[in-house]
């Protein structure tokens, strides 16, 4: 069964300050998506990034950047330079590609960011 | 707004009664899931659809949860005989087949069972 752990269930920083969210999942399947998700104070999720489990290049965008380290089965999320707009939560979830069907997403427990002025 | 929508987007109601949800995906996608969102957690998946055909079921979707989408378009989740522990945030999510494409969520319809 696949499982997604986020040990941080909150973090506090004041604006400007780096935040890393850390993500270790469990699968079976050698084929498998990492994604991440925001879940803001108006409780709509909002896509981040989406990996493959090929793919281990660490990505950036803007002031998000992602790193994946299959070996250690994590796909940590760092955010640069924090604004309080970044305050929300957010999830790292993952999905087996080689199911029948579904491709369902399987979610972490979610971290609480709160980015102070 | 081309998004995925859902309605009512809160549903405060009596225990035993019966409730349905509506969600509209986004209109060239095929896939639509259901998912449930309790305080402080992460979403858990319910069911999912493939055009009109309901492919997958969590073993969470007990036998008072029933999930339709009749022509493939929209999707309505009814829960019969409503519980307290059936409070929480129901969220739908929407994407293409062909890949684990990024679903895209709705804004959730939060039920609160009395």
């Amino acid at each position: 069964a696949q499982k997604v752990t986020q040990a941080q269930t909150e973090i506090s920083v004041v604006e400007k300050e780096d935040v890393t969210l850390d993500c270790v999942y469990e699968t079976r399947d050698t084929t498998y998506y990492l994604f991440w998700y925001k879940q803001p104070p108006s409780g709509e999720l909002v896509f981040l990034i989406r990996r493959n489990s090929f793919d281990e290049q660490n990505e950036i965008s803007g002031r998000y950047s992602w790193n994946f380290q299959k070996s250690t089965s994590s796909f940590n999320f760092t955010i640069t330079a924090s604004q309080v707009v970044d305050s929300a939560v957010y999830f790292c979830a993952l999905s087996e590609a080689l199911r029948a069907a579904g491709n369902k997403l399987t979610f972490g427990g979610g971290t609480r960011v709160l980015v102070k002025p | 707004d081309t998004g995925v929508s859902q309605n009512p987007r809160h549903k405060i109601t009596k225990r035993g009664q019966n409730v349905t949800f509506r969600c509209d995906p986004i209109s060239e996608h095929n896939r639509l899931y259901w998912y449930r969102q309790t305080l402080g957690q992460g979403p858990e998946f319910l069911t999912y659809f493939q055009n009109e055909a309901q492919l997958e079921k969590s073993r969470l979707l007990s036998d008072r949860f029933s999930a339709e989408r009749p022509k493939g378009s929209f999707s309505t989740l009814e829960i019969q005989r409503t519980e307290q522990g059936d409070s929480a945030m129901y969220l739908c999510a929407s994407t293409t087949s062909g890949g684990n494409n990024e679903q895209f969520f709705g804004p959730g319809t939060r039920l609160t069972v009395l």
